[in-house]
């Protein structure tokens, strides 16, 4: 069974523009969940989707925003970028949302965001 | 609200020897626990998890994690450590009391395990 697959792997941006990231789930997982990792901040929860809803939100600005379509396929933007995102940002599935949750999570690869 | 702590930003272990890796959490109700591995330029990698049963947990690689109820502790364990180990490792908790988001699942600040030759 194929992982969780992120693209693109590596991304440089300028500062003030937007960029998108794409994730695909393990076949079956309806649940992804993004995370921001910094070196300073550990991992941070940013949002999770579940049968296209988004279910909960993290601590992040509005600039950060996602959504999850009918294959599961999760998006996430960052618009007006700043040097701050620069980051790994990783994508994670499970067979089921995070309340209550018992199921471990699968993370993809990641993508290495730079901001100049 | 739930939490994790990993005291020590990094653990050093000789080849060979046994390793232990540390976390201690705080969760309303019957805590599930987890443990990743991270590699280097790499997403986190399941390896295993406590949610109910037997304290002692098998999972990946050899490694094993101990639950602790009085302690509240779930630390990570392998009998012989090997260089390939070197990485960094998250602990985890969630209960079923758990909300959603950041709430639901919780991670702890990682350990860098490395193993020297």
């Amino acid at each position: 069974k194929a992982g969780v697959t992120q693209t693109p792997r590596y991304l440089i941006k300028t500062r003030g523009q937007q960029v998108t990231l794409s994730c695909s789930p393990i076949s079956g997982h309806r649940s992804v969940s993004w995370y921001q990792q910094t070196p300073g901040q550990g991992l941070q929860f940013l949002f999770e989707y579940f049968s296209e809803t988004q279910r909960n939100k993290g601590n992040f600005p509005g600039r950060f925003s996602g959504r999850q379509f009918s294959n599961s396929r999760s998006e996430m933007n960052v618009s007006t970028l700043e040097l701050g995102d620069s980051a790994l940002y990783l994508c994670a599935s499970s067979l089921a949302p995070l309340t209550g949750v018992s199921y471990e999570q699968y993370f993809g690869p990641g993508t290495r965001l730079t901001v100049t | 609200a739930q939490s994790v702590a990993q005291p020590e930003d990094q653990v050093n272990v000789a080849e060979g020897n046994p390793l232990t890796v540390k976390c201690t959490y705080s969760v309303s109700g019957n805590p599930y626990l987890f443990w990743y591995v991270q590699y280097p330029n790499r997403g986190l990698q399941f390896l295993l998890k406590y949610i109910t049963g037997d304290n002692l947990v098998k999972g990946s690689y050899g490694f094993e994690a101990e639950f602790n109820k009085s302690q509240t502790s779930f630390h990570l364990k392998k009998p012989s450590a090997l260089v390939s180990d070197s990485a960094l490792y998250f602990c985890a908790v969630s209960s079923m009391y758990s909300g959603g988001g950041a709430d639901g699942l919780t991670f702890g600040k990682g350990t860098h395990l490395i193993i020297q030759p």
